[in-house]
């Protein structure tokens, strides 16, 4: 079963606003990752956050994550058009090498 | 620049007939791991390896044949390609398990 699921599945905002996705997971892990991908290329990495950490920056993005609820959050701030494309959660559970992707949010972002 | 090079970026073959997608790294990491993409499936891992002739199942290995004869390479073969394996398929590697991981850009298999 996954062990990452975003949510929304799908968002459309407008330039300049701020695209929040969310990702639970069940059960403990090490760290957490997140990933953009543009249509039909390959994932690139974002940011990671440890489980002993609540909330990390990497330019216009923020990250939360809460290990007593199991979930994270990635935060777009002042999105552009070209921010558009799909984000997935990673999570790495111990299952025998396993980094665990969610399905996705696809984010569309309209000038 | 380091990076995961994958070939071909696009594959169409007939049923039956074996094929090799190549994967190679430059950053001299030691595990390395393919996936496929399908629509309302996310990305699902087929094989990985942890080292040099170290490799292992993921979650949906069958068809599917990986060797690691060298740390820089990790080729997926299809012994006799189904249908049901058309896919994006992607190679990716990290330093260390659980690492940031870098992907190829992908190979998109028809089998007709």
């Amino acid at each position: 079963s996954q062990q990452g699921e975003e949510d929304p599945q799908a968002l459309s905002i407008q330039e300049g606003e701020n695209a929040t996705m969310n990702c639970s997971y069940k059960t403990s892990i090490n760290n957490l990752q997140w990933y953009r991908q543009n249509s039909g290329r390959g994932l690139v990495h974002l940011i990671l956050i440890r489980s002993n950490e609540r909330e990390k920056h990497s330019g216009r993005l923020r990250v939360t994550l809460d290990t007593s609820k199991k979930s994270s959050s990635l935060l777009i701030t002042a999105s552009r058009a070209a921010d558009t494309a799909s984000y997935f959660c990673a999570t790495d559970e111990w299952q025998g090498g396993k980094l665990i992707f969610g399905q996705g949010t696809e984010l569309s972002v309209k000038p | 620049e380091a990076q995961v090079t994958q070939n071909p970026r696009y594959l169409i073959t007939v049923t039956g007939k074996k094929l090799t997608v190549t994967c190679s790294q430059n950053m001299n990491h030691e595990y390395m791991s393919w996936y496929r993409q399908d629509p309302g499936l996310g990305l699902r891992q087929i094989y990985y390896s942890m080292n040099v002739e170290v490799t292992d199942k993921g979650d949906v290995p069958e068809g599917y044949k990986v060797s690691r004869k060298e740390k820089r390479n990790f080729p997926l073969i299809l012994e006799s390609p189904s249908p049901n394996q058309t896919s994006l398929y992607f190679c990716a590697s990290s330093f260390k398990l659980g690492g940031k991981l870098f992907f190829g850009s992908g190979t998109q298999l028809s089998v007709l």
